[in-house]
């Protein structure tokens, strides 16, 4: 059983650009979350979706920012006109109910963002 | 709201010494506990997990206790391994939202 997919694994963007990162949830899930990891710092929550809508993007910076996970295909999070404090790991997670109780999260390898 | 506070790293050991990394969290209600290992270039790993007070998680020789009186799960380890050098992560998930809340993130390096 294939665990949660990410990519690309880097990803290098010119400030103003725009980076979009994928995520492939474990088989049998239906909850993504995108968590962003700035340099020596803790995950941050940024969105949690199901499938087909957005449960909590109480994280997602107000501008610049969306996501969305279709019915079919991975989720996406889109950053938009690029800027180097977006440079940072960005991780998905999946669970398989939404990740409250003991319900842990299975997290990707991350796609590291560098914007130049 | 929620949150966790997690000892500040970097810690070095030398190999087969005794870890200890502390974690405190704020929670409302019964949150579950977890402790995430992160080694480098690469995604977090559950390491071990506990949803209730008293539960001990344990796995690899790592082991903590979920002290609600104490409001900590602090991570241990009577002997550790270069192997286990990595970035330790403290996360809780409360039960009335969806999202983890991690802690910073300590540093391990063991030497040889």
């Amino acid at each position: 059983n294939a665990g949660v997919m990410q990519n690309p694994r880097h990803l290098v963007r010119r400030r103003g650009q725009e980076a979009r990162l994928r995520c492939s949830p474990m088989k049998g899930h239906s909850h993504v979350y995108w968590y962003r990891q700035l340099p020596e710092e803790g995950l941050k929550f940024m969105v949690y979706l199901q499938k087909e809508n957005i449960i909590d993007e109480s994280g997602m910076p107000k501008e610049r920012f969306s996501a969305e996970f279709p019915k079919e295909g991975p989720s996406i999070l889109r950053i938009q006109q690029v800027v180097r404090g977006d440079s940072a790991a960005y991780f998905c997670a999946s669970s398989p109910l939404p990740g409250t109780g003991s319900y842990e999260q299975y997290f990707g390898p991350g796609t590291r963002l560098t914007v130049t | 709201g929620d949150s966790v506070t997690q000892m500040e790293g970097p810690v070095t050991l030398s190999e087969e010494a005794f870890l200890t990394i502390n974690c405190t969290y704020t929670a409302t209600g019964y949150p579950s506990l977890f402790w995430y290992v992160q080694y480098p270039g690469e995604g977090l790993q559950l390491l071990l997990k506990a949803t209730k007070a008293d539960d001990k998680g344990s796995n690899k020789g790592f082991e903590a206790t979920y002290r609600k009186e104490t409001t900590s799960f602090h991570l241990e380890k009577g002997s550790v391994q270069v192997s286990d050098s990595a970035v330790y992560f403290c996360a809780l998930s409360g039960n009335t939202g969806n999202q983890f809340y991690f802690g910073t993130g300590t540093s391990l390096t063991v030497i040889p």
